[in-house]
């Protein structure tokens, strides 16, 4: 277990639609981090957040957003949904002087 | 954008057998990581590296970081039935933030 809380596990939705994916990080971990896994892409950082601010963004679609909350839990937010945002959305966090990075279970998106 | 190539793509070897692969990229790395996936799951964190040169274990595995900083390497020695799954190198530069390159995956079979 690496103390990154992410829920649900599973969401299935259909296309058009909207999904809120949330994270927790590690105890003290400031920083926040999304990535996707899909088949053909692989893993692909999507945005980071340190302390609420947003740090970098990847190749982040217009469609996807995130915040992150003064309680320094997360959310990924993603809208028109479409049938190739079908992945696994995992959450990493780390501490703070240091750049490994934890990975969460991941929240499994299925768009019908 | 970064390119990282990780090889194999897959191996299928017997137990008690050593494994190696690894990860070359065109671009400079600060910090190494490797990672292991199981079905469903979250990536776990095996290994980090930090500099140029430098070699690290954990149990049975073996990491280098390339004194290139372009490349790094994993070892499994005496591999057993629970090493099964796939592992994941990825590369972090510093700029815009931590994020990770990951590499594609090496997927790992064992016979018993």
């Amino acid at each position: 277990d690496s103390g990154v809380t992410q829920t649900p596990k599973h969401l299935i939705t259909a296309t058009g639609q909207r999904v809120t994916l949330r994270c927790s990080p590690r105890s003290g971990d400031l920083s926040v981090y999304w990535y996707q896994q899909s088949l053909d892409q692989g893993l692909q950082f999507l945005i980071q957040y340190y302390n609420g601010e947003e740090r970098a963004k990847g190749n982040i679609l217009e469609r996807f957003s995130a915040q992150q909350f003064p309680d320094l839990h997360s959310e990924l937010n993603l809208s028109s949904l479409e049938l190739g945002d079908s992945a696994l959305y995992f959450c990493a966090s780390s501490p703070r002087f240091y750049n490994e990075q934890f990975f969460g279970p991941g929240t499994r998106l299925t768009v019908l | 954008g970064q390119q990282l190539n990780q090889s194999p793509q897959s191996m299928f070897i017997q137990e008690g057998e050593d494994v190696s692969m690894n990860c070359t990229s065109s671009s400079i790395f600060n910090t190494w990581l490797w990672y292991k996936q199981d079905p469903g799951e979250g990536p776990v964190l095996l290994i980090a590296l930090y500099k140029a040169g430098e070699l690290t274990s954990n149990g049975r595995l073996t990491a280098q970081f390339g004194i290139t900083r372009k490349d790094s390497f994993l070892n499994i020695s005496a591999s057993i039935p629970s090493d099964v799954g796939i592992y994941f190198c990825a590369g972090q530069s510093g700029n815009a933030g931590n994020m990770l390159t990951f590499g594609g995956g090496t997927r790992l079979m064992v016979k018993p």
